[in-house]
């Protein structure tokens, strides 16, 4: 099945340390994004990637980090600098050729920092 | 003023009833629609696409377009209990060739109760 996976679902770190949250597609998608989600705030792009080895600051970039070496995969790193980086954390991949603009979405990873 | 304006909710109804959501933008360059519904602690799932105004029907799902007043809807007519969830709208300018940035609603939760 064709699908986009994030792992872990739930993660759990110190206030201080950095951590990475993984992405893969299997859909042969070029683009792909990271969303963040809160309470009552809808879903905020942290950034996108159009093709490997590219990729763009969102609308909250900051404290934020990722990497594109690879078609299928589009790490999340939250840095130390994060200020509130507990959320929900949503990956995301779509086409970018023909006239379809959907984006299929992962199954979300929760972190909490304490 | 937020580019997509969505009523959060929570909307409560019993089952068999005809539900309406509603979203307002304020960008006219919005030409592609979406609706996604998101169940409590996954990520959200595609349910309907409209391409600029119109009505498209699947299934109990309607998705209803009007350009010229900015605002579209869902209808989710025969209600169930499995309905329960989180909707949340999503608009494109659509730019084929380049990632599809989306602008979500912050999402209405919706209860069907028996």
């Amino acid at each position: 099945d064709g699908g986009i996976t994030q792992s872990p679902k739930y993660l759990f770190r110190k206030e201080g340390q950095n951590v990475t949250l993984s992405c893969e597609q299997n859909l042969n998608h070029d683009a792909m994004y990271w969303y963040r989600q809160d309470p009552g705030q809808g879903l905020r792009l942290i950034y996108y990637s159009q093709i490997v080895n590219d990729f763009q600051k969102g609308d909250i970039a900051e404290g934020y980090s990722v990497s594109r070496e690879k078609k299928e995969s589009f790490p999340l790193t939250v840095t130390s600098a994060q200020k509130n980086p507990t959320a929900f954390y949503l990956c995301a991949s779509s086409i970018t050729s023909g006239v379809r603009y959907e984006q299929y979405f992962g199954p979300g990873t929760r972190l909490t920092v304490t | 003023q937020k580019e997509v304006e969505q009523d959060p909710g929570p909307l409560s109804v019993p089952e068999g009833a005809i539900v309406s959501l509603n979203c307002t933008y304020s960008n006219s360059a919005f030409q592609y629609f979406m609706w996604y519904r998101q169940y409590s602690r996954k990520g959200p799932e595609l349910l309907m696409y409209t391409y600029s105004s119109g009505n498209k029907e699947d299934g109990r799902f309607t998705a209803q377009v009007d350009k010229s007043s900015k605002y579209i809807s869902l209808f989710i007519r025969d209600s169930q209990p499995s309905d329960s969830a989180t909707y949340l709208c999503a608009m494109s300018v659509g730019r084929t060739g380049t990632a599809s940035k989306l602008t979500f609603g912050t999402g209405t939760r919706l209860q069907v109760t028996l």
